[in-house]
């Protein structure tokens, strides 16, 4: 149980483009996800809280407008890095608490997206 | 806000040794501490967590121990096997709000056959 999955797993694209990556609780209702960014051989930064129905909570120095967060149902975030450019490549992982199996801090983490912006 | 210090980056033991990881955090209202064990290119897993209300959790060769007042907390393995070779992450979540988790550095642990 509490699984969480991401698609796609991997993307390539090219600099300027923008890029979507959705994040989905296949298992269980999620009202909070979060995405993180994790750069190699670093620890997980979170970037922003996503809360359905409402608008994401950004943690400091990262640009809302740059990274646009979508929470739209329970079960379906979406992060979408706006013209990307190449440090911008990086491996996103979202997770989502599931607070009736694990209790309210439990997150569970998605398998991740690798972006490599050219 | 809330640091993270953990230690140390990378630790190295041979098969059947324990491995001992530690992390302190700074923000005394933290209350919760979970451990995951990340391996390369995939996603962090849920290994074990405590609460504040605990001072120690075990679950067969994994163990965490919370000290509130030196806000410490420990990851202990015994018996290590190959196959926990991976990097493991302690966290803290701040109370209240959305609980949001603040990672450490990360350990890399190698087991020797």
């Amino acid at each position: 149980g509490a699984v969480v999955s991401q698609h796609p797993s991997r993307v390539i694209c090219k600099s300027g483009t923008s890029v979507k990556i959705e994040c989905r609780s296949l298992d269980f209702q999620a009202t909070t996800m979060f995405w993180y960014r994790q750069f190699p051989k670093q620890s997980l930064m979170l970037m922003a809280t996503s809360n359905e129905g409402s608008k994401a909570t950004y943690e400091q120095g990262v640009e809302k407008d740059k990274f646009l967060i979508n929470h739209a149902s329970l079960t379906l975030s979406t992060l979408t890095v706006t013209s990307a450019h190449p440090e911008d490549s990086s491996f996103y992982i979202c997770s989502a608490r599931d607070s009736e199996r694990g209790g309210p801090e439990t997150q569970y983490f998605g398998p991740g997206t690798r972006l490599l912006v050219l | 806000g809330e640091n993270v210090e953990q230690h140390p980056s990378t630790l190295s033991v041979q098969e059947g040794d324990s491995a001992v990881i530690k992390c302190t955090y700074s923000d005394s209202a933290s209350n919760y501490f979970p451990w995951y064990k990340q391996e390369l290119g995939k996603r962090p897993q849920l290994i074990i967590d405590i609460r504040s209300n605990v001072g120690e959790k075990k679950d067969q060769r994994i163990a965490v121990t919370l000290n509130k007042t030196a806000k410490h907390f420990s990851l202990h393995i015994t018996e290590t096997q190959p196959e926990d070779s991976a990097v493991y992450f302690c966290a803290s979540s701040l109370s209240g709000g959305y609980n949001k988790l603040i990672f450490g550095a990360g350990t890399r642990l190698a087991v020797h056959p």
